[in-house]
């Protein structure tokens, strides 16, 4: 069974502070592991996703992540948040022997300039 | 700039009425999920097919939702009868089928609300 935790329903920076998003994974396999993001009234986007490569992969608009399989953690993160950054960032899971992904709750990023 | 669009992209009826829903996925992928997103229960995976053939509809109330694919441009979803719990946002996405690794890529959503 495959699941997968985001810790903090929301989160609030400030711009230009650092972004800092928690997942936390269980999966029976060895899991692939996406972040998705979704701008309010629109459908979700891809951010980044592991695929067994290099452990620190690299997204769009600045973003990156960091696979620690000692940890069980796929943390989102970006140096320097921007206003445009403010929406809800999904974290899923999935494996080599499905097309599913199973997604976290969700977490809200709010920017205060 | 492929996309997966999605009609209607709003929709208000009342309860005991028939709903359709379409999706057009991305041209060239083999793979159409669809997706329901409340408050409540977040992203639930409703069913998905392959090759226009459905693989998995498990997470679908069978009694009242059914999902199909008439070809490969086209997949529909129906409530029917409808309710007002089956107010959500339903999403459809598309992708190339080689796995778990594959992007999905979703279309707007529809939004639905049942009075």
């Amino acid at each position: 069974a495959q699941s997968v935790t985001q810790l903090g329903s929301h989160v609030s920076v400030s711009e230009g502070a650092l972004v800092l998003l928690r997942c936390n994974y269980s999966s029976s396999v060895p899991p692939y592991l996406f972040w998705y993001v979704q701008y309010p009234n629109q459908g979700l986007q891809l951010l980044l996703k592991y695929t067994s490569a290099a452990t620190l992969v690299k997204g769009i608009n600045g973003f990156e992540a960091e696979f620690k399989k000692s940890e069980t953690s796929f943390h989102l993160t970006k140096p320097s948040a921007h206003m445009s950054d403010a929406a809800e960032y999904f974290c899923a899971v999935s494996g080599y022997n499905t097309d599913k992904l199973i997604f976290g709750t969700g977490t809200r990023l709010q920017v205060f300039p | 700039d492929a996309r997966v669009t999605q009609t209607p992209r709003h929709k208000v009826t009342e309860m005991g009425q028939e709903v359709t829903m379409r999706c057009q996925p991305i041209l060239g992928h083999n793979t159409v999920f669809w997706y329901r997103q409340t408050m409540m229960q977040g992203l639930e995976l409703l069913a998905y097919f392959r090759n226009r053939a459905p693989l998995d509809d498990s997470g679908m109330p069978k009694d009242r939702f059914s999902a199909e694919m008439p070809d490969a441009t086209l997949a529909t979803l129906k409530i029917q009868p409808s309710e007002p719990r089956d107010s959500a946002v339903y999403f459809c996405a598309s992708g190339w089928g080689g796995g778990g690794q594959e992007t999905q890529y979703f279309g707007p959503g529809t939004r639905l609300l049942v009075l």
